[in-house]
């Protein structure tokens, strides 16, 4: 267990409302990404973090935005949700020096 | 472009019986490759890695194999049992990247 939770675990949202999501570490490990899974496509990168402030963008970053500001949370926004955006969210931390990823246990998004 | 595939969408196997997972990559500066294990409605579980310095990696039940030559990995898990019944996704990442690529998953059921 790598101390990771996610909240909400459930969300159903309308079309054009802004969503936040969070994901929170109770280990300090430096990296956090963001992951959404749909069907045939497995896992994809929305974003990632590799430290407080510091974030880059993933394969799948459009629509999306992340924010830092402490080790331990790691949120994602969905500015403006798209029906496209209904998905699992799943957080995850790295551990080094492994390199091992952990993940939390998701978030389904519903965006009607 | 898929740089991780998962060729096989399910695999069905008898208890007590070996199963392979296979997993095939496009690009040649991957070094490090994980395997993780899904069950519905939890996030992904590490399961094994390997660096490309080695050809292969055992724990416990789970050894993982990888061929370079021919960009493919795989997952064996001898013997198999029924709580193995899980998605099973492949990830690749480049050098000091941090970021890891998945495969779309493969659904293995082992009957009892």
């Amino acid at each position: 267990d790598a101390g990771i939770t996610q909240s909400p675990r459930h969300k159903v949202t309308e079309t054009g409302t802004p969503v936040t999501l969070r994901c929170h570490q109770t280990e300090n490990h430096r990296y956090m990404y963001w992951y959404r899974q749909d069907p045939g496509h497995g896992l994809r990168l929305i974003h990632y973090s590799y430290g407080v402030k510091d974030t880059d963008k993933g394969e799948v970053s459009d629509g999306y935005s992340v924010s830092r500001s402490k080790t331990e949370d790691f949120l994602l926004t969905l500015e403006s949700a798209t029906s496209s955006q209904t998905s699992v969210y799943f957080c995850a931390i790295m551990v080094q020096p492994s390199y091992e990823q952990y993940f939390g246990p998701g978030t389904r998004l519903t965006v009607t | 472009d898929q740089q991780v595939k998962q060729n096989s969408p399910s695999l069905s196997v008898q208890e007590g019986r070996i199963s392979i997972l296979n997993c095939d990559y496009t690009n040649s500066m991957f070094d490090y490759f994980l395997w993780y294990k899904k069950y519905p409605a939890e996030g992904p579980t590490f399961l094994i890695s390997i660096s490309s310095i080695k050809d292969k990696n055992e724990d416990g039940r789970f050894t993982v194999f990888l061929n370079k030559s021919a960009k493919h990995l795989s997952l064996h898990i001898v013997p198999s049992q029924p709580g193995d019944s899980a998605v099973y996704f492949c990830a690749a990442s480049s050098p000091g990247t941090y970021k890891y690529i998945f495969g779309t998953g493969t659904r293995l059921k082992v009957l009892a």
